[in-house]
């Protein structure tokens, strides 16, 4: 069965500080992989969209980045973090084609 | 997506009644509308989808309804239990880029019992 692992679970950053955060997919190949962000008690926000390896397309301007090194490996990056990138990270895998997207338990990021 | 950035609507119903969250959406290119679930702390949890060319589709306990003459979506939820308590999200799916879904506010629901 296919699984998504998502760390860390929290994270408190200062400001300035750099940011890696991992995701990877189990028991599957070629996934279609996600980034999102969710603000408290908002809506989810389409931050990054890759179709394979080192294939990321962008959805927004900001001061994150994305890269996919591996086939189910997807990490979510960013030099130097500032107050409004607080927010839930969730990482997120589909199949092509296929409208079910599986997201994994996400990351509270507070940056402070 | 539209609307992230505004705050989550709100429902409360009581045990056993029926339960209708709506969406409105905006792209007429998304070619299919999908329902999440989300508990607190955790990730989106697919419900049910429907295909832009329908406009009801039915699972367990839960009907989707699609109005595209008004852009409309709603998911109802038969004899709503505690269990579901969550915020619940619309999302459509776009193709002619690619497989990317793009989520609603939300709507957060209470179950009082």
């Amino acid at each position: 069965s296919q699984t998504i692992h998502q760390w860390p679970a929290t994270l408190v950053q200062p400001v300035g500080s750099p940011l890696s955060l991992e995701c990877t997919v189990e028991g599957t190949s070629n996934p279609n992989l996600y980034w999102y962000r969710q603000a408290a008690g908002r809506g989810l926000q389409l931050l990054f969209y890759s179709i394979g390896i080192d294939q990321i397309s962008s959805e927004v301007p900001q001061n994150l980045s994305a890269s996919r090194p591996q086939d189910r490996q997807f990490i979510l990056s960013s030099k130097k973090l500032l107050l409004s990138d607080s927010g839930f990270y969730l990482c997120a895998w589909s199949n092509w084609g296929e409208t079910e997207a599986f997201f994994g338990q996400g990351t509270r990021l507070t940056v402070v | 997506g539209e609307n992230v950035g505004l705050h989550l609507p709100t429902l409360s119903v009581q045990e056993g009644d029926n339960s209708i969250i709506n969406c409105a959406y905006s792209n007429s290119a998304s070619d299919y509308f999908i329902w999440y679930k989300q508990e607190s702390g955790k990730g989106p949890q697919f419900i049910i989808d429907i295909r832009s060319n329908m406009d009801k589709r039915q699972g367990q306990r839960v009907t989707v309804l699609l109005n595209k003459t008004v852009k409309h979506l709603s998911l109802q939820i038969a004899a709503t239990q505690p269990g579901d308590s969550a915020v619940y999200f619309c999302a459509e799916r776009r193709r002619q880029t690619g497989n990317q879904f793009y989520f609603g506010t939300g709507t957060s629901l209470t179950v009082i019992p």
